[in-house]
């Protein structure tokens, strides 16, 4: 069975620019979930999608936002860049949310 | 705020030493993850613990989940220099389905 797919694996962006991230959870899988991950944060969680859903949401400003698909395929948003979202983010899917995750490789986005 | 510290954050060892990687927080957990993570690439899931007092073995590590569920630790035999990578717990409190909470990480370097 395929495991987790992000699109892209690289991406290079200016300050004030915005961004979409695609993730294909393992097939069978409903539930997503994006984090963030810094070296001086850590990972934090973004948000879940659950069937089309938001389901749980981090602590993140209204620039980063998500949505999922009937395919349960998600795509991550973030707008008007800044430089501290320079990160690696990874999505997470599952089969439903109180089921364990399975990460996918990341997207490392570099905000110039 | 749900917490979750884990120590020590780095560790250098040398082959054929043990160690321990500590995991606590001060609310219990309705679920335990531990995974593994190469640089650049998402963290792959090595065990999850569900239910209190729970130990589980995998090759040379073991994992154990606290009585009251609020920690949990991995201990690694006789470690291999193929050991080396980031471990991270991460935790699900209960009321948030799909969002793991993640310590800190512990880098773990084993020498030749």
């Amino acid at each position: 069975k395929a495991g987790v797919t992000q699109t892209p694996r690289y991406l290079i962006k200016t300050r004030g620019q915005q961004v979409t991230l695609s993730c294909s959870p393992i097939s069978g899988h409903r539930s997503v979930s994006w984090y963030q991950q810094t070296p001086g944060q850590g990972l934090q969680f973004l948000f879940e999608y659950f069937s089309e859903t938001q389901r749980n949401k981090g602590n993140f400003p209204g620039r980063f936002s998500g949505r999922q698909f009937s395919n349960s395929r998600s795509e991550m948003n973030v707008s008007t860049l800044e430089l501290g979202d320079s990160a690696l983010y990874l999505c997470a899917s599952s089969l439903s949310s109180y089921n364990e995750q399975f990460f996918g490789p990341g997207t490392r986005l570099t905000v110039l | 705020t749900q917490l979750l510290e884990q120590s020590p954050q780095f560790l250098s060892i040398q082959e054929g030493e043990n160690l321990t990687v500590y995991c606590n927080s001060s609310s219990v957990f309705s679920s335990l993850q531990w995974y593994r993570q190469e640089p650049g690439e998402g963290p792959v899931l090595l065990v999850t613990v569900v239910t209190g007092g729970e130990v589980k073995k995998l090759k040379r590590l073991t994992f154990q989940f606290g009585d009251a569920r609020k920690d949990s630790s991995l201990h690694i035999t006789a470690a291999q220099p193929g050991d080396t990578g980031l471990y991270l717990c991460a935790g699900v409190f209960s009321g948030n389905t799909g969002k793991l909470i993640f310590g800190q990480g512990t880098t773990l370097q084993v020498k030749p």
